[in-house]
Order: structure tokens, then sequence, then C-alpha cells
């Protein structure tokens, strides 16, 4: 079965410490992975994607077919970086993306 | 700039009442897509869409319809609203890459 696991519901850390956002996944194929962030009431935004390899707010994410992982990580997490998180897999023959129950970030200040 | 629309942005509804939710993108997408959010379930597929005359059903499509007549909109249908429908619903277009999303549509079901 396809499926993307977020094992965390939530996830607190202070200002200036290290993130990781865990995302697993369960894929027959090549995958194609996604972070999405969602502030406080606001539409979902693509944060990035797994094909790009890019740095998007200091945030990153590799690929690793191994351990079937893409987790997000930040070396040092911002107040305004708190929001909550989806790590999705899109089927391309159908161009449905299957979402994580979502991990909610919260940096203390 | 293209975007994609949803309204209304907070609806009150009584049970057993229909309930449309308005979707509009002008990104020219032929994909389009409505997801429910809820705690503890993330997002869910309900109905997506190929193209005009093209719909088929996601994995919470129970309770809900959808019609395609043009590229632009997608509407989303509760034919008799239930209380297990309050949720927050997203619709969604796609081209060749991702997903772009409305700004939601916050349900109540009394």
């Amino acid at each position: 079965a396809q499926r993307v696991t977020q094992p965390e519901k939530l996830l607190s850390v202070f200002k200036g410490a290290p993130v990781e956002l865990k995302c697993n996944y369960s894929y027959s194929g090549s995958p194609e992975l996604f972070w999405y962030v969602q502030y406080s009431r606001q539409r979902l935004q693509l944060l990035l994607r797994h094909i790009s390899r890019e740095s998007i707010k200091g945030f990153t994410a590799d690929l690793n077919k191994g351990e079937t992982s893409f987790h997000l990580k930040k070396p040092f997490a911002q107040e305004e970086d708190s929001a909550m998180y989806y790590c999705a897999l899109i089927q391309r023959a159908t161009n449905k993306l299957i979402f994580g129950t979502g991990t909610l970030l919260a940096v203390q200040p | 700039d293209a975007e994609i629309t949803q309204s209304p942005r907070h609806k009150i509804t009584e049970t057993g009442r229909q309930v449309t939710l308005a979707c509009h993108q002008t990104w020219n997408h032929n994909n389009m897509f409505w997801y429910r959010q809820d705690l503890g379930h993330g997002l869910r597929l309900i109905h997506y869409s190929y193209g005009v005359q093209d719909t088929n059903k996601g994995e919470v499509s129970d309770g809900y319809s959808v019609s395609r007549s043009n590229t632009e909109d997608l509407p989303l249908t509760l034919e008799s609203a239930a209380s297990s429908q309050t949720s927050v619903y997203f619709c969604a277009s796609s081209g060749a890459d991702t997903q772009y999303f409305g700004p939601g549509t916050r349900l109540t079901v009394l």
C-alpha cells in the first residue's frame, strides 16, 4: 500500500535549536516527495520537493530510498517556523497526492 | 497572477441541508481536487477531476458530489449535510508539477 507516515503529531523546540520533522513512505516505484507548510489558518503552501534538492527558508530534505524517508531539517529554528507541516507523495500515474497526518511544529522563544 | 479561490470562506449550516462550496482557478489546470482536513487525519481526498466532464471518487467521497462543466470550476456539493462533515475543505489544482491550494472553507454543520 502507498502510504506516508509522520510519527510525531507535535514537535516543540526552542528558538535556535535544530529541527527534524520525520517522514517515512511506502511506495512501489520511484517516489516523488514534497513538504507542504500551513501557517495558522492559511492555505497549504509548497515548501520544497525532493527533485529540486533546494533549501527553502533554511529547510532541507533528503530522500533516503534505503530508509524510505524524507525527513525535513533545519539547523536553527525560528519562531516564524511554527506551523503545520505535511509530507506528501505523488502518484504520477494519477497526479494524486498522498498526505501524511501532519506534524505541528511549535518553536518556543 | 493566476490563483485559486474558494467561497464561502466560512459556512454554518444545519443537518440535512444541501450545501455547495465553490472552487475557481485561473491557472488553466486540467486537474482539480477536493480535500477535507481534520485533526489526526491530515488531508483526505474527497473527489477529483482531470478535465471537463470528468469526475472521480476519492477515499472519502460518501455524501459528496462534484461536477466539472468548465476548466476553471469544480464545485463540491454536500447532498444532505451531516455533523460528521464539519471540517475545513481545501480545493487544489495542478498542472504538470504539484498541487496548488485554495485558502479553504471552514464548514460547520449543526
